[in-house]
């Protein structure tokens, strides 16, 4: 356990579905992260929030719609998603913003069918 | 920041040191070099990470060449489980202005 729990773990969707991806982090941090990995590209960032603000938007599609009710608790809501945004999903946290030492959960294997 | 260049991959003995490989020729003076690796299906986990001097963690140890051109991150025992893409990455330390980006890393494979 990294102290970034990612639930579910495996997801699999079709393309009217809505779905949510959560991330929890109780390690005191005040900024959270979404990154989208696909199969074999880097690590794309994909959205930012220090202190419940969105900071960070990398131009993601509207289809993606991030939450962050507080510090601790990061969402990801899914909605007409495509075959190509299977992936998985990372979510991280760190002090804030600005800090360069992130804490990752093990990520949410996305398929789109 | 500054672009790092590593090699897409390596392979290294069991039991033997993996020494892996960065580029930095145009790291600023305030930017540290950090380290993080993905083991398969796992998040990116931190390593290592330095400015000028060397550094030795339970982990790894890094090495920054003195006009920090470039480092190497050192495995000093590699087991099978250091199997993973090894990210190499240059950022101010304490930066407001970008996010942690992650490039294509090195693949090294631990070999019984």
């Amino acid at each position: 356990e990294t102290g970034v729990t990612q639930t579910p773990r495996h997801l699999v969707m079709g393309m009217t579905n809505k779905k949510s991806l959560k991330c929890e982090q109780h390690l005191g941090h005040n900024a959270m992260y979404w990154y989208k990995q696909s199969a074999k590209k880097p690590l794309e960032l994909m959205f930012v929030y220090n202190f419940k603000e969105q900071t960070e938007n990398n131009s993601v599609p509207s289809r993606f719609s991030p939450e962050c009710p507080n510090s601790s608790h990061l969402f990801l809501h899914l909605h007409t998603l495509q075959p190509e945004d299977s992936a998985l999903y990372l979510c991280a946290s760190s002090q804030d913003s600005r800090d360069s030492l992130l804490i990752f959960g093990n990520g949410t294997r996305l398929t789109v069918t | 920041d500054a672009k790092t260049t590593q090699p897409p991959s390596m392979d290294c003995a069991e039991g033997r040191a993996a020494n892996l490989p960065c580029n930095h020729s145009t790291i600023s003076g305030n930017e540290y070099v950090y380290w993080y690796r993905q083991i398969h299906s796992q998040g990116p986990q931190y390593i290592i990470h330095g400015l000028k001097n060397n550094e030795t963690n339970e982990m790894a140890s890094l090495i920054i060449t003195e006009d920090r051109k470039s480092s190497t991150l050192i495995l000093p025992h590699a087991t099978l489980r250091d199997t993973a893409v090894y990210y190499c990455i240059v950022r101010v330390a304490y930066s407001g202005n970008t996010p942690l980006v992650f490039g294509k890393g090195t693949r090294l494979s631990v070999i019984a």
